[in-house]
């Protein structure tokens, strides 16, 4: 059974760090993995998208990477800011369709 | 846009009540689905529809129905509350769920506590 991970489950840096947050999975047959965004009260919204055949996705500031053979990916953020204060959650569609999903990290920037 | 609409957005209810949660998109996507999310846990599928008229279980469907009249609305029942159900629901949507790299549309959720 495919399971997510996340660690840390929550991360404080100051404004203007660089960071990475991390995502690992037990089954490397996937189709693709996401990372998503979720404010609190808020619904979530999807950053990246790393298609199993894909290495990295790049938009703005993040940086999503994906190593299938060692079950890991990493989301990089650059120049964080306040606003980037959210939880970030990883999912991968396995081979029925599905999402399965990490429990998340919440990120605090402070100002 | 609307995108992926839920309401209610917050509901408080009394052991062995039932009520319906109700979900709609704008996008004429054909997958919808349901998910709970419980504190320290990642999100758990409840019922997922590919289409009007097909609904299918996910990880955790027991004491939840759901229906697929429409392409646009997939409503979540539950039928007999327990505090178990204490949770935030979120709806989502994507355009079919064979096309696993479209990213899916999330609801803002509905927070659910069941007394």
């Amino acid at each position: 059974k495919q399971e997510v991970t996340q660690i840390p489950a929550a991360l404080s840096v100051p404004e203007g760090e660089n960071l990475v947050l991390n995502c690992s999975f037990t089954d490397s047959a996937i189709y693709n993995l996401q990372w998503f965004r979720q404010d609190p009260g808020k619904g979530l919204t999807s950053l990246l998208l790393i298609q199993s055949s894909q290495r990295e996705q790049t938009s703005g500031r993040l940086n999503a990477s994906l190593d299938k053979s060692s079950g890991r990916s990493t989301l990089y953020i650059a120049a964080s800011q306040p606003g980037d204060s959210a939880t970030y959650l990883c999912a991968v569609i396995d081979p029925s369709y599905q999402l399965i999903w990490g429990a998340g990290t919440k990120l605090i920037i402070k100002p | 846009n609307a995108g992926v609409t839920q309401t209610p957005k917050f509901q408080v209810l009394k052991t062995g009540q039932s009520m319906t949660l109700q979900c709609a998109q704008d996008m004429n996507h054909e997958y919808m689905s349901w998910y709970r999310q419980d504190p320290g846990m990642g999100l758990r599928l409840i019922h997922y529809s590919v289409g009007a008229g097909i609904t299918d279980q996910g990880e955790v469907p027991n004491g939840y129905n759901v229906s697929r009249s429409t392409t646009e609305d997939f409503p979540l029942r539950l039928l007999s509350a327990a505090p178990s159900q204490t949770s935030v629901y979120f709806c989502a949507s994507r355009p079919v769920k064979s096309r696993v790299h479209q990213p899916q549309h999330f609801g803002d959720g509905t927070r659910l506590s069941i007394l």
